[in-house]
């Protein structure tokens, strides 16, 4: 069964700089990838995903991650965070012909919160 | 728009009562699932369906019971059974699993006392 790691439960970055925020997975092949953002008391939104081909995904809102299969890696970045930005992310690992019931599995989620 | 609606918002209960949280679904999507989420735990799959009449357990399903009669709907109740039924409730749904992304409704926060 596949597993995600998120290092880090809490970060804390200025408005305009920049955004990595890690993820982990463990899993025998290539994964199918996603990072999902949540703001306080809402449902989960998708940013972005990885099924195969280029390694670098662009997401919504400015977001971007980098599969790097040998770091067994997801890590999502941005370059200049907006206040907005603040919210709870959420990196999750998905089984290749997997049934629907295994097909998530999901990390502890990071935090971020944006300093003015 | 299609989406996932799930009420109530907010839901309290006394301890030792069941209670059914709503999920209702437009999307036109097969799967359907249930998350607990708690703090720093990420999110916990409580049951899903891959069809209508038919659903699984998931990781902590003990406590809680599911019917899917609709493909629209998916409602799940907490029971009495259920040690620890305070936390944060989400339901999604997808096309085909697992290629295709979870679309979430926007919870339903249970607080039992």
């Amino acid at each position: 069964a596949q597993s995600v790691t998120q290092p880090d439960i809490h970060i804390t970055v200025s408005e305009g700089a920049s955004l990595e925020l890690r993820c982990n997975y463990s899993y025998g092949a290539t994964p199918y990838l996603f990072w999902y953002v949540q703001s306080p008391g809402q449902g989960l939104q998708l940013l972005l995903k990885y099924f195969s081909g280029d390694t670098l995904v662009q997401g919504i809102k400015g977001f971007e991650a980098e599969f790097k299969r040998s770091q067994s890696s997801f890590n999502l970045r941005k370059p200049s965070v907006h206040w907005s930005d603040a919210a709870e992310y959420f990196c999750a690992v998905g089984a290749r012909g997997s049934n629907a019931g295994n097909m998530l599995t999901f990390g502890g989620g990071t935090r971020l919160m944006v300093k003015p | 728009d299609g989406g996932i609606t799930q009420s109530p918002k907010y839901l309290f209960r006394k301890e030792g009562q069941n209670v059914t949280l709503s999920c209702e679904q437009n999307l036109n999507h097969d799967a359907m699932y249930w998350y607990r989420q708690d703090p720093g735990q990420g999110l916990r799959l409580i049951y899903y369906s891959q069809i209508v009449n038919d659903f699984q357990k998931g990781d902590i399903a003990e406590g809680y019971s599911v019917s899917r009669e609709k493909k629209e709907s998916f409602p799940l109740t907490v029971t009495s059974a259920q040690k620890n039924p305070t936390a944060f409730y989400l339901c999604a749904s997808t096309q085909r699993p697992p290629d295709s992304p979870l679309h979430f409704g926007n919870g339903t926060r249970l607080t039992v006392t």
